[in-house]
């Protein structure tokens, strides 16, 4: 059962432009929601991340949106570059009891932004 | 500060053999994620050790097992290896509460 759906499966955008992806989720059990980056030959990097109790959350060029009524989030690359062309995850996390938590994956947007 | 490392980072195996995959966390991170990597089938979750318990366990066959010793660091034996389990295994650190995970750049494991 995917329980984060994620879109575009890719993108291409112009250097300059706003990337969109979005991601949509089914257990309103999850709380927190992370952005991964992963580049060609490395693991996923920690990019952005929000709780659902705000609805905007901006870290330089990416914000996130969360809308906890749709039980969706999506993200948002302001002034695309080149390099941030890289494969983007959504994800989702949930307590499991005690300390224990368990993240799920969106299957990931690969963006292409062309120079 | 050192990140996750994981050893070897590719591997070439015959189908049956089995492997063993290395994972360092960061210093001070307690929690050990184990994440498989394909193309058709994403990013899908292994299995989680705390304080050298397994904490949480995803959907796999019991090919795939793992442990982590007393300075954290993890290990996952994968036995009988098929075509299928060719892909980059990654593992992924962090604190007690683990909202913030680190990955390290991964294993890739290639079935012959």
């Amino acid at each position: 059962q995917q329980q984060v759906k994620q879109s575009p499966q890719s993108l291409i955008v112009q250097k300059g432009g706003i990337s969109i992806i979005n991601c949509a989720y089914e257990n309103t059990a999850f709380d927190y929601f992370p952005w991964y980056q992963q580049f060609p030959g490395k693991g996923p990097a920690l990019l952005i991340a929000i709780r659902p109790d705000v609805s905007e959350k901006k870290e330089g060029r990416f914000t996130i949106s969360f809308n906890k009524s749709a039980n969706q989030f999506s993200l948002h690359i302001m002034d695309s570059q080149p390099g941030d062309s890289a494969t983007y995850f959504c994800a989702a996390s949930m307590s499991l009891g005690g300390s224990a938590r368990q993240l799920t994956f969106g299957s990931g947007t690969q963006l292409t932004v062309l120079p | 500060k050192a990140g996750v490392t994981q050893t070897p980072r590719y591997l070439i195996k015959t189908r049956g053999q089995q492997v063993t995959l290395s994972c360092s966390p960061i210093s001070g991170h307690r929690s050990v994620s184990w994440y498989q990597q394909t193309p058709g089938q994403g990013l899908q979750f292994l299995f989680e050790y705390f304080s050298e318990t397994q904490r949480n366990k995803g959907n796999f066959p019991g090919r795939f097992s793992g442990r982590q010793f007393s300075n954290s660091r993890s290990e996952m034996n994968v036995s009988t290896l098929e075509l299928g389990d060719s892909a980059l295994y990654l593992c992924a650190s962090s604190l007690e509460h683990n909202y913030g995970y680190t990955f390290g750049s991964g294993t890739r494991l290639t079935v012959v």
